[in-house]
């Protein structure tokens, strides 16, 4: 079965600092990825995906992850955190059987220290 | 574009009462789907559908219903609401495409007492 997993709950880093939150995933094909932002109170915005090619993809803010297969990981980066940035991270895979469902992980809340 | 409206966005239910959470849609997307959020559980999916007049149970079914009568409308109804449905809901929809991303309403915040 696929799932993913977010090792970390919560991350704090200092604003100006790189970022990396982990993402890894059990899936038996090549996996459809996803990476949402969450702010407090409102709802997900997709900040990038993956299905094929090249496998360093861009996405919006600044954001950026990379697709391994050897390490099942996809890991979202950012060069330089901006206090806005503090907010709710999740990974995501999408089901194999194309019925539009999404396989979250449990989220990495992200704090920003001035 | 109004994109994937829920209401209501916040709710107090007593236990036993019912109600019916309201999603809709303007993006003529055939795949919509329930989610609850809950503290270090990320999402968790409670009903989903592939088109109208077709859904399926997704993870955390129990104590739910859907239906889906035409394109644009999915509606979440609890029959019996319970302390453990307290929690916050998401409807998403997304096109047929399988690249394309979920869209996201901006949630229902339910609490049962």
């Amino acid at each position: 079965a696929q799932s993913v997993t977010q090792p970390d709950i919560h991350i704090t880093v200092s604003e100006g600092a790189s970022l990396e939150l982990r993402c890894n995933y059990s899936y038996g094909a090549t996996p459809y990825l996803f990476w949402y932002v969450q702010s407090p109170g409102q709802g997900l915005q997709l900040l990038l995906k993956y299905f094929s090619g090249d496998t360093l993809v861009q996405g919006i803010k600044g954001f950026e992850a990379e697709f391994k297969r050897s390490q099942s990981s996809f890991n979202l980066r950012k060069p330089s955190v901006h206090w806005s940035d503090a907010a709710e991270y999740f990974c995501a895979v999408g089901d194999s059987g194309n019925t539009g469902k999404l396989i979250f992980g449990q989220g990495t809340t992200l704090q920003v220290k001035p | 574009n109004a994109g994937v409206t829920q209401t209501p966005k916040f709710q107090v239910l007593k236990t036993g009462q019912s109600m019916t959470l309201q999603c809709a849609q303007d993006m003529n997307h055939e795949y919509m789907s329930w989610y609850r959020q809950d503290p270090g559980m990320g999402l968790r999916l409670i009903h989903y559908s592939v088109g109208a007049g077709i859904t399926d149970q997704g993870e955390v079914p129990n104590g739910y219903n859907v239906s889906r009568s035409t394109t644009e409308d999915f509606p979440l109804r609890l029959l019996s609401a319970a302390p453990s449905q307290t929690s916050v809901y998401f409807c998403a929809s997304r096109s047929g495409d399988r690249d394309s991303p979920l869209h996201f309403g901006n949630g229902t915040r339910l609490t049962v007492t």
